[in-house]
């Protein structure tokens, strides 16, 4: 069975600084899509991020950008120019395969911006 | 606009009640999922529909039911058999293209009183 670990129950970052939260997940299967979800307070899960396995190049959005280790099996999530809109709990997801429908969270990183 | 709504945003249930949440899509996907998150934790999947009259269990399908006789409507009834509803439950729908993705409504709070 797949499972994804998010060893940090709570992280703290200073406005405008850099923070990495991390995830592991388990997995034997080859082709497989990897998530960051970010819920705020209004508990609205928001894409922030994904990379397909296939694919050795980090995907970046904007301040927000992956270290995509396969062979680790490690998938963290690095927060530059901190915002004090970036404070949610955010969720790693593993699913395998392009059409398959079970995707796999871990149980989460709480994420305080301490202006 | 495109999106996922839910409704209501809180409900209350009482013992031994039956209740349902509505999830209405206007995004043209086939997919779409329950999950159900409870405090300090990730999300649980609790159906899912890969299409109009086909829905299969996810982990924690037990007193919970769903049908899906419209493409855009997946509601999830929360029975009586179902002995700890109190949580947040999240709806979801996934992208055909684009790498798959899945996306959320705002979720609906269920407590039980």
């Amino acid at each position: 069975a797949q499972t994804v670990t998010q060893s940090q129950p709570e992280m703290s970052v200073q406005e405008a600084e850099t923070v990495t939260l991390s995830c592991t997940y388990d997995t034997s299967e080859s082709d497989y899509y990897l998530f960051w979800y970010k819920q705020p307070p209004s508990r609205q899960m928001i894409l922030v991020i994904r990379q397909e396995a296939y694919k050795q190049q980090n995907a970046t959005e904007n301040r927000f950008s992956v270290n995509f280790q396969k062979a680790a099996k490690s998938f963290s999530l690095k927060i530059s120019d901190s915002q004090l809109g970036d404070a949610a709990m955010y969720f790693c997801a593993y699913r395998r395969g392009a059409n398959n429908n079970d995707m796999r969270f871990g149980a989460g990183t709480r994420l305080t911006v301490k202006p | 606009d495109g999106g996922i709504t839910q409704s209501p945003k809180y409900l209350f249930r009482k013992e031994g009640q039956n209740v349902t949440l509505s999830c209405e899509q206007n995004l043209n996907h086939d997919a779409m999922y329950w999950y159900r998150q409870d405090p300090g934790q990730g999300l649980r999947l609790i159906y899912y529909s890969q299409i109009v009259n086909d829905f299969q269990k996810g982990d924690i399908a037990e007193g919970y039911s769903v049908s899906r006789e419209k493409k855009e409507s997946f509601p999830l009834t929360v029975t009586s058999a179902q002995k700890n509803p109190t949580a947040f439950y999240l709806c979801a729908s996934r992208t055909p293209v684009s790498g798959n993705t899945i996306y959320f409504g705002e979720g609906s709070w269920l407590t039980v009183v």
